[in-house]
């Protein structure tokens, strides 16, 4: 099974900062199957990034994807109040998907 | 616009089965690259992919819950259905369906396929108990 690791567990910010969360796999990926998901509490996930640097359509700018391989990155440029949240990455790249425990960006 | 609805009950006994259905709108489950697939979530916990089935009838499943698990659909309803046999407090969860489907993108001169999950439900709630 392809397991994927993220980190920090935690990443305490500001409004503001620029945030940078990370997002390791096992063995390589090839990119077009590594996506990032935003979930705030009580609600559904949702998608930010595909095929590991395409936004998502609404997404904004601040939000960028890269990597290739094993490391994946997700870049909040800026955060905003409504970034802080948990990210989760997740790959498509073996018959079983799977996710990241995920990353909190707390204030 | 795309939609997806869980439904399902809301309280099992432990060694029931959980039938899950998925109804959705605005695509349809008979379109090439087109599919939907499973999601869990446990209280306070990480996301936990469960299953995924595709247009041409492709089933994929987690390989830790593999035997316990099977996805079907009803094009004709619009539906996905999710069971989940021999069901554990451990099974406690909020359960969502997404939209997945499989993009054919153009990179230069080359074209990728893009597999993601980017119109979910909003989940519902299971309690094993």
């Amino acid at each position: 099974e392809l397991v994927l690791t993220q980190s920090p567990g935690t990443l305490s910010l500001s409004p503001g900062e620029r945030a940078t969360l990370s997002c390791r796999a096992s063995q390589s990926l090839s990119s077009s199957y590594l996506a990032w998901y935003q979930q705030k509490p009580g609600q559904a996930p949702r998608l930010l990034v595909y095929g590991a640097s395409r936004r998502a359509t609404g997404i904004p700018d601040r939000f960028s994807g890269s990597g290739s391989g094993t490391d994946f990155t997700l870049t909040i440029s800026r955060l905003e109040s409504e970034d802080f949240a948990v990210y989760y990455c997740q790959q498509s790249g073996s018959s079983q998907w799977t996710f990241g425990q995920g990353t909190k960006v707390e204030i | 616009q795309i939609t997806l609805k869980e439904s399902g009950p809301a309280l099992v006994k432990p060694t029931q089965t959980l039938t899950l259905t998925c109804t959705f709108s605005g695509f349809s489950l008979t379109n090439s690259g087109v599919g939907v697939a499973w999601i869990r979530q446990p209280p306070g916990k990480a996301l936990e992919w469960l299953s995924v089935i595709y247009w041409d009838d492709d089933k994929r499943y987690s390989p830790s819950l593999k035997s316990r698990l099977t996805i079907a659909k009803d094009t004709s309803q619009n539906q996905v259905v999710l069971t989940l046999t021999n069901m554990d407090p451990a099974d406690t969860a909020t359960y969502y369906c997404a939209h997945s489907p499989i993009a054919v993108l153009p990179v230069g001169a080359n074209l990728y396929s893009y597999y993601y999950m980017d119109v979910w439900g909003e989940g519902t709630t299971v309690t094993v108990s």
